[in-house]
């Protein structure tokens, strides 16, 4: 099974600053997904990026980029100019090509300081 | 465009009652899946279905049946509640398991059993 490791339960950064949030992943797999998922107050869970294993170009969406490195099989998020309203729980997820399902990591808490 | 819509919102059972958790999407996704969020653990998969009629078991099945009889609806039932089942419980839905397939989330219900 696949399994995807947050090693950072929570993460301060102040308001305009940039933050890298980690994530490491197990799998034999040539070809899958990875996502990264917000999860504000509210519960409801939006996605964020999303980068494709076969593509080299790291994605990049707005303030949110990532920085993807197969052979390591790392997947970490950096966020720049960091918003009071990014302040949320963050979750990186692994899929398969051929798959559906989505396996999380346990989750990181970023905190927004002013 | 309603999405992914989950009831109740809120819920409070009795140990050994039983009840369902609804879910329903209008984008005429194939997949379907259920999830449960606890403290320290991420989403884990519980059940999920490929189509109606399809059905099959993810992480933590347990305690959980799940049935899928039209496209638009993926109810999960508890047939005795336990403690253990306390959890906040998401239904998400995606079009198919193609490289830039969305899964697209409920706003989850909050259980909690005593």
């Amino acid at each position: 099974a696949q399994t995807v490791t947050q090693s950072q339960p929570e993460m301060s950064v102040q308001e305009a600053e940039t933050v890298t949030l980690s994530c490491t992943y197990d799998t034999s797999e040539s070809d899958y997904y990875l996502f990264w998922y917000k999860q504000p107050p509210s519960r409801q869970m939006i996605l964020v990026i999303r980068q494709e294993a076969y593509k080299q170009q790291n994605a990049t969406e707005n303030r949110f980029s990532v920085n993807f490195q197969k052979a390591a099989k790392s997947f970490s998020l950096k966020i720049s100019d960091s918003q009071l309203g990014d302040a949320a729980m963050y979750f990186c997820a692994y899929r398969e090509d051929s798959g559906y399902a989505l396996n999380f990591g346990k989750g990181t808490s970023l905190l927004v300081t002013p | 465009n309603a999405g992914v819509t989950q009831t109740p919102k809120f819920q409070v059972l009795k140990t050994g009652q039983s009840m369902t958790l609804q879910c329903a999407q209008d984008m005429n996704h194939e997949y379907m899946s259920w999830y449960r969020q606890d403290p320290g653990m991420g989403l884990r998969l519980i059940h999920y279905s490929v189509g109606a009629g399809i059905t099959d078991q993810g992480e933590v099945p347990n305690g959980y049946n799940v049935s899928r009889s039209t496209t638009e609806d993926f109810p999960l039932r508890l047939l005795s509640a336990a403690p253990s089942q306390t959890s906040v419980y998401f239904c998400a839905s995606s079009y198919n398991q193609g490289p830039n397939t969305e899964a697209f989330f409920g706003q989850g219900t909050r259980l909690t059993v005593v």
